[in-house]
């Protein structure tokens, strides 16, 4: 069966110091692969996606990038971290039928 | 690009039915979604119509789709204390799926 692997789960970090989240998907092949962010009381925004190795869409300008060196690997980055950055990230990956399954996520507090 | 709205709030008491609405504006969308996402986790697929159904009833989830007037309803009939959550719906068919603000439904006793 398909997991989908986020981590670290939880992590505090000061202002401009860089950020790597990193997101594993198993049990698929050359899936979709999304980078969501949930600030808080605030609803879901997709900040990357890609169909592939090496593609990447990024949906807003931001401080962030995300790369996929590996088919079923997707990582997620900041060269140096704003207070903004703050808030949920999710990784997700789209399966079968075209549904959209999400790891556990990622609170990220700059301070 | 695509606006998807929910209202933020809604409250029932368990036992009575909870109807959660999203209204969006690009018609283009083969799949529309809903997702629970529960305190501090990530999110939980609930259910998914296809934009060609009218309707979709799965145990005690029914979605009804009015593609005249793009919106998207979730009925949760014998809502519970376990139903209360944050519920998205989302929109998706090619490569991107865009969810709406949510709604924090709170069940009370």
């Amino acid at each position: 069966s398909q997991t989908i692997h986020q981590w670290p789960a939880t992590l505090v970090q000061p202002v401009g110091s860089p950020l790597s989240l990193e997101c594993t998907v198993e049990g698929t092949s050359n899936p979709n692969l999304y980078w969501y962010r949930q600030a808080a009381g605030r609803g879901l925004q997709l900040l990357f996606y890609s169909v592939g190795i090496g593609q990447i869409s990024s949906e807003v300008p931001q401080n962030l990038s995300a790369s996929r060196p590996q088919d079923r690997q997707f990582i997620l980055s900041s060269k140096k971290l704003l207070l903004s950055d703050s808030g949920f990230y999710l990784c997700a990956w789209k399966g079968a039928g075209n549904t959209i399954y999400f790891g556990e996520g990622s609170w990220l507090t700059v301070v | 690009g695509e606006d998807v709205e929910q209202s933020l709030f809604l409250s029932v008491r368990e036992g009575d039915s909870s109807v959660i609405n999203c209204t969006y504006t690009d018609s283009s969308s083969t799949y529309l979604y809903w997702y629970k996402q529960e305190p501090g986790a990530g999110l939980q697929l609930l259910t998914y119509i296809f934009s060609n159904m009218d309707m979709k009833q799965d145990q005690r989830l029914t979605v009804l789709l009015n593609k005249k007037d793009k919106h998207l309803s979730l009925r949760i009939a014998d809502t519970q204390t376990g139903d209360s959550a944050i519920y998205f719906c989302a929109l998706g068919g090619t490569d991107k799926l865009i969810f709406g603000t949510g709604t924090r439904l709170q069940v009370f006793p």
